[in-house]
């Protein structure tokens, strides 16, 4: 069966270091692959999309990888901030256009 | 401002008292979907429409059901509410393009069934 895996334990980092999440797939070849950030008694919000064919993308302090052979996406946060301390979820597209969300790694940026 | 609206965001009620959580989107988005949110188990639909008068079972679809008779209104129905259905929900509308699907999400609507 589909299969998203993130981390469940906590990640806990200093500030200033770069956080470093792991979104791993199995039986999906999906054409793009998503991170939402997710604070506690409120929605995921959208941060990024990268397309199977894009190996890295940026935007500010964030950085995803795709690689499609190991199926696997690296969600990273350089100089990380108390005020990143969140949820993070990845999403996949299984079929059609719908999103099948994976279970969230929540980050804690110690000051 | 570009959103989605649910409502209510806290309720508690009993068991068998039929209940809706009504959810509203101004972006004139095709797709909306309903999902719960319990710990350990992350995010998991339950319904979610491709259009007008199309709707489909998500992952955990039992106890549930879902009308979409205008584009920008897609309610959640509980026809009689268990406790096992007490939860976090959430909406959410999202519109394709060519790089791909992006979900907005609601508020969330935290259900206690007692």
């Amino acid at each position: 069966s589909q299969k998203i895996e993130q981390n469940s334990e906590a990640l806990n980092i200093q500030e200033g270091k770069t956080a470093t999440l792991t979104c791993n797939y199995t039986n999906y070849s999906p054409a793009y692959l998503q991170w939402y950030r997710q604070d506690p008694g409120r929605g995921p919000v959208f941060l990024l999309l990268i397309r199977e064919n894009e190996k890295e993308k940026r935007k500010e302090r964030l950085k995803v990888t795709f690689d499609t052979t190991l199926k696997q996406s690296l969600f990273h946060i350089t100089a990380s901030q108390p005020a990143d301390s969140a949820t993070y979820l990845c999403a996949l597209p299984p079929a059609g256009n719908m999103l099948t969300f994976g279970g969230g790694t929540r980050l804690m940026v110690k000051p | 401002e570009a959103q989605v609206t649910q409502n209510p965001r806290y309720l508690i009620t009993v068991t068998g008292k039929k209940l809706t959580v009504t959810c509203s989107q101004n972006m004139n988005h095709e797709y909306m979907s309903w999902y719960r949110q319990d710990p350990g188990l992350g995010l998991r639909q339950i319904y979610y429409s491709m259009n007008v008068e199309v709707t489909d079972k998500g992952d955990v679809p039992e106890g549930y059901k879902v009308s979409r008779k205008e584009k920008r209104n897609f309610p959640l129905i509980l026809e009689s509410p268990s406790p096992n259905q007490t939860s976090l929900y959430f909406c959410a509308s999202s519109f394709t393009s060519t790089s791909g699907t992006e979900a907005f999400f609601g508020q969330g609507t935290r259900l206690t069934v007692v």
